[in-house]
């Protein structure tokens, strides 16, 4: 079947400690990649996206995420968050056509 | 530019009773979709519109769910009857692009309508 796994449920970092949430999908054809953030009382909103190209893709606020072919991975990285980073995170990827989300990541960074 | 806008932002009903959900999309966006949220899960796409036209309701469940986009623009989400494990945050989104490119450009959320179903 179809589908996105995010390794985290919640994470919790404190500030400056270097992140990295594992996302990996079931698929076999082309794919394209995303990470969607929620900030607490707001919408989600696009953070990167992969289609092709460069595997390493950068995203808003220092954040990038690399593409694994071969592990079938999008994991998002940041060397140093901030407690502003809190939020929850959704990877997502589209299989012919449909957008599909993984279940999300609750960052908490406590400052 | 204005966002995808979205009410009401809270319902409270009981099991059996009806519920609509409104969805006003960015100007000039074609492709609008519906989202279900449960809690503790992502997204779950419901419903995709490009203009007025469905273009996949394979995972909304047609007893009981409905939604429409008449004039390309607006569109509604209803439910009737609800079901307990209908509650869950229901999203709207929309996107410039159309057909197969419809997720190269970004999908603007609202932020949601929460239905608590008791």
């Amino acid at each position: 079947a179809q589908s996105v796994s995010q390794h985290n449920h919640h994470v919790i970092l404190s500030e400056a400690a270097s992140l990295e949430l594992g996302c990996n999908y079931s698929y076999g054809g082309t794919v394209n990649l995303f990470w969607y953030v929620q900030y607490p009382g707001q919408h989600l909103q696009l953070l990167l996206k992969y289609f092709s190209g460069d595997p390493l893709v950068k995203g808003i606020k220092g954040f990038e995420a690399e593409f694994i072919k071969s592990k079938f991975s999008f994991n998002l990285r940041k060397p140093s968050v901030q407690w502003s980073d809190t939020a929850e995170y959704f990877c997502a990827f589209t299989p012919g056509g449909k957008l599909i989300f993984g279940q999300g990541t609750e960052l908490s960074v406590k400052p | 530019e204005a966002g995808v806008a979205q009410s009401p932002r809270y319902k409270i009903i009981e099991k059996r009773q009806s519920v609509a959900f409104w969805c006003n999309p960015i100007s000039g966006h074609a492709t609008l979709y519906w989202y279900q949220q449960i809690l503790g899960q992502g997204p779950k796409l419901l419903i995709q519109f490009q203009n007025n036209g469905v273009v996949d309701d394979s995972q909304l469940p047609k007893d009981r769910f409905s939604a429409e986009r008449l004039k390309g623009v607006d569109s509604t989400l209803k439910i009737q009857p609800a079901k307990l494990e209908d509650s869950a945050v229901y999203l709207c989104a929309s996107s410039l692009d159309i057909g197969s490119s419809s997720y190269n450009s970004p999908l603007h959320f609202g932020n949601g309508t929460r239905l608590t179903v008791t």
